[in-house]
């Protein structure tokens, strides 16, 4: 069974960095062609993909945020970690991870992490 | 960079009636690599449809899909009262990596 969960703080302040762990079990971040993305979903508002990682250390990010966005994994813990540095209140959202083979849409989600940036 | 744009923005039908959303590429999504989630309230989304037109798994056969290059639709044949949600296209197949459109809402008229 394939499951994925995110895990961060609730609340953080303006120009500070963020970090989102996404744990995941029912596969392995070292099989082959498998990848794990970030998305986030500020409130009432549409879906925005953040970044992605493979299995081969591969990344990809959104172009309108990759100055401030760095994806790493740690396959002996099955986590990708997200960070995101200098948060400002737009950026509050609901953030998602969720499963991606290479050339595979995001099959697994879980079920998100509410973050609120607020002095 | 491909953007997709959705259209109508809100779409008011009865349950039993036939729903057909838009998605709309700024250009060509090669290989059919588009897909549609759901999202009700509250909820991750969930992949309904993927290479633009093969169903995920456990999804209903009242989904379908359709299109190529830059347009794409979702039929809903009969909507369901647990159909009512907002439905967003993605492509997966283009540089830096995944694009949402804006969604559309479907809901009760």
């Amino acid at each position: 069974q394939v499951t994925l969960k995110e895990s961060g703080p609730v609340l953080v302040k303006p120009t500070e960095t963020l970090t989102l762990t996404c744990t995941v079990s029912g596969f392995s971040l070292s099989n082959a062609r498998m990848g794990v993305s970030w998305i986030r979903q500020p409130p009432g508002k549409a879906l925005e993909w953040l970044a992605h990682i493979f299995s081969n250390d591969e990344k990809s990010y959104s172009t309108s945020l990759k100055s401030r966005l760095t994806i790493s994994k740690d396959t002996s813990k099955s986590q990708v970690v997200l960070t995101m540095t200098n948060m400002d209140p737009v950026d509050t959202a609901t953030y998602y991870c969720a499963r991606a083979g290479y050339g595979d849409p995001l099959d697994y989600w879980g079920q998100g992490t509410l973050v609120t940036v607020s002095s | 960079e491909i953007v997709l744009t959705q259209s109508p923005g809100t779409l008011s039908l009865s349950p039993g009636e036939r729903a057909t959303l838009s998605c709309r590429a700024s250009q060509s999504v090669s290989s059919s690599y588009l897909a549609w989630y759901q999202q009700k309230p509250g909820q991750a989304p969930r992949l309904l449809i993927y290479g633009a037109s093969s169903r995920a798994t456990g999804i209903p056969d009242r989904f379908s899909g359709s299109g190529s290059g830059t347009d794409f639709t979702l039929t809903i044949s009969r909507l369901e009262p647990e159909d009512f949600a907002v439905y967003y296209c993605q492509q997966y197949g283009s540089s830096p990596g995944f694009t949402f459109g804006p969604g559309t809402k479907v809901d009760i008229k």
